[in-house]
Formats: structure tokens, C-alpha cells, sequence
């Protein structure tokens, strides 16, 4: 039973415009969510991070928005540049479990 | 600054042979985990640790085993492998609370 769920596989963006990847998860003791990118033979980076104290967190370009009644967050990157194509894995813990569980990812292209 | 240190990068096994993923952590972090990333299935949780002496299962830990005798190292070891853990094995550490940082990966293939 996947507790991550991302449901695009892929998704493809014109360069300069909005790239929005969402994100569901099932079970409501989960607190802290985070969005890492992955390059090809490259380990996982981190990008952003919420908990769910707030429902929204930017940095930069990215932002990070958690909707807790609907289960469901999502990044958004503006404006989307050629070195977003990677693939965007969205992550989540709860507090009194140290297991951190991660989507199947999304891969974005970001097309010139 | 080598942060999270994974070796060896590329592993050919037979089934049924032994073998262990090492990693190594520089960072002094607490938490350490290992994840495998397969075609359409993400990254799945394999075992974690949060300190020495320590160390539980995650979602897929049939046909690994861990320990975690120091800070720094948090090996895999596949004791008779199988086609099915052709993979690519990431490591990874933390603080408590904090973000993962990632190792640059394990490619395996088991024939």
C-alpha cells in the first residue's frame, strides 16, 4: 500500500513558465514532508521542506504548498530553467516514526 | 567534505553469492538508511538505523541484513542474492529531524 503517491510519471514545461508537481499521501501521521531532486547517476539532493505546522514554504524559485485536509502537497517552480529537468521525488515522515518514505517520483522536461 | 561515501559504485553478482553495500558517513548524523531505487517504484526504504547499536526494518527488508557497530558505517549485506535485487542502492544520513543527504549509489545486477 503506497503511503507517497505521485501520480504523473512525467510531466514536460515550456522554459520560463510555471512547473507545479503534486504529491498525495494517505496516512494522517505523517508531519514533515520534503522535495528532493535526483540527476541521473547522482544520489538524491534536497530541495525544500514543510511541516505540518505551516502550508506553505518557498525558497527561491521553489515553493512548497500542503494542503493537510486534502492529503495533498505540491512544488512549484518559477520560472521553470533547463536545469529543473531531473527527476522530483516527494518524501514524508511522521513524529514518532523515524521511517522516511518517498514517492515514485516524477520526472520533469523542461523544453526550450 | 566527503559527506556520504558509498562503495563499490558497480557490483556484478551471481545468484546465490554474498556480498556487502559499504557506506561511510563523515557528518557524525545519527540517522542512516539504505534505499533501493527501481524502474516506476521509487525509492523504497530498506533498513534504517538512529545510532549505533541500533537499526530497524523498513518497507522492503526481506534478503538484507544491517548493523551499525559505529557512528560513521552502516553496511548492507546480501547474505544469497537474487535477480530480484538488481537495483541501484542508495545510502543515506541525517540528523535527527533534518534532511537526508544521499550517497552517489550502489548499481547492482544479480544474474
Amino acid at each position: 500500500d503506497q503511503q507517497v503517491k505521485q501520480n504523473s510519471p512525467s510531466l514536460s514545461v515550456q522554459e520560463g513558465r510555471i512547473s507545479i508537481l503534486n504529491c498525495d499521501y494517505t496516512n494522517s501521521m505523517f508531519d514533515y514532508f520534503l522535495w528532493y531532486k535526483k540527476y541521473p547517476a547522482e544520489g538524491p539532493t534536497f530541495l525544500i521542506s514543510i511541516s505540518s505546522i505551516k502550508d506553505k514554504n518557498e525558497d527561491g524559485r521553489f515553493t512548497v504548498f500542503l494542503n493537510k485536509s486534502a492529503k495533498h502537497l505540491s512544488l512549484h517552480i518559477v520560472p521553470s530553467q533547463p536545469g529543473d529537468s531531473a527527476v522530483y521525488f516527494c518524501a514524508a515522515s511522521g513524529n514518532r516514526d523515524d521511517k522516511i518514505i518517498f514517492g515514485k517520483g516524477t520526472r520533469l522536461h523542461i523544453l526550450p | 567534505n566527503a559527506g556520504v561515501t558509498q562503495t563499490p559504485k558497480f557490483q556484478v553478482l551471481k545468484t546465490g553469492q554474498s556480498m556487502t553495500l559499504q557506506c561511510a558517513q563523515d557528518m557524525n548524523h545519527e540517522y542512516m538508511s539504505w534505499y533501493r531505487q527501481d524502474p516506476g517504484m521509487g525509492l523504497r526504504l530498506i533498513h534504517y538505523s538512529v545510532g549505533a547499536g541500533i537499526t530497524d526494518q523498513g518497507e522492503v527488508p526481506n534478503g538484507y541484513n544491517v548493523s551499525r557497530s559505529t557512528t560513521e558505517d552502516f553496511p548492507l549485506r546480501l547474505l544469497s542474492a537474487a535477480p530480484s535485487q538488481t537495483s541501484v542502492y542508495f545510502c543515506a544520513s541525517s540528523y535527527r529531524e533534518s534532511p537526508l543527504h544521499f550517497g552517489n549509489g550502489t548499481r547492482l545486477t544479480v544474474t
